[in-house]
């Protein structure tokens, strides 16, 4: 039972542009999201958080949205570059210690 | 500020034998989580510590153990290895304070 779902396994943008990746969840019970980025060889790295209780929320270049009818998240990152090439994980918790990953979008930034 | 730390980087074992594998949590935190990274898959949770007890299961067998010390630094530890638990295992800390889970750069056990 995959409670985590990022349906698009790659994407790819050009430099400049918007990226947008998607997250879908089945647990309800889940109360904050966060997505991470992996770079190889390295652990994923937190990249921008969200509570249930908002339905945005902005750090920089990154936004993440979270509708809670649909069960789905996004994250947006304006403008892409190239250095944001990397494997994109979503998560979802329902408490302090437990995430659910999905699988992954590889995103790649073109120059 | 020293992140989180593991160690080996790399580890080749034969089925049936038994590892361990270790994790430096980043200063100030108590907390520690391990997780199971197979090709192409998002991390699994297999555990996670807090103050020396274990704190939180995932669907993991009994041969995946770990242990916490004063220091905060921790162990997994896998008995009768099987091909498949060939994966990245990484490390994450946290406070506390916060939600969000910092991750080591994690080991990547093959098993043979």
């Amino acid at each position: 039972d995959q409670q985590v779902k990022q349906n698009s396994p790659s994407l790819s943008v050009q430099e400049g542009r918007i990226s947008i990746l998607n997250c879908d969840y089945t647990n309800s019970m889940f109360d904050y999201f966060l997505w991470y980025k992996k770079y190889p060889a390295e652990g994923p790295t937190f990249l921008i958080s969200i509570s249930s209780i908002k339905d945005k929320n902005e750090d920089g270049r990154f936004t993440v949205f979270l509708n809670k009818s649909a069960k789905h998240l996004s994250l947006h990152i304006v403008p892409s570059q190239p250095g944001d090439s990397a494997v994109y994980f979503c998560a979802g918790t329902s408490g302090t210690y437990k995430y659910i990953f999905g699988t992954g979008t590889r995103l790649k930034v073109l120059a | 500020e020293t992140g989180v730390t593991q160690s080996p980087t790399h580890l080749i074992k034969t089925r049936g034998q038994q590892v361990t594998l270790r994790c430096s949590s980043q200063s100030g935190h108590n907390t520690v989580s391990w997780y199971q990274q197979a090709l192409g898959q998002g991390p699994q949770f297999i555990f996670q510590y807090y103050r020396e007890e274990e704190n939180g299961r995932g669907n993991f067998p009994p041969r995946f153990s770990g242990l916490q010390f004063p220091n905060y630094s921790s162990e997994l530890n896998v008995n009768a290895l099987e091909l498949d638990d060939s994966a990245l295992y990484l490390c994450a800390s946290t406070s506390t304070q916060g939600d969000e889970q910092f991750f080591g750069p994690g080991t990547r056990l093959t098993v043979l």
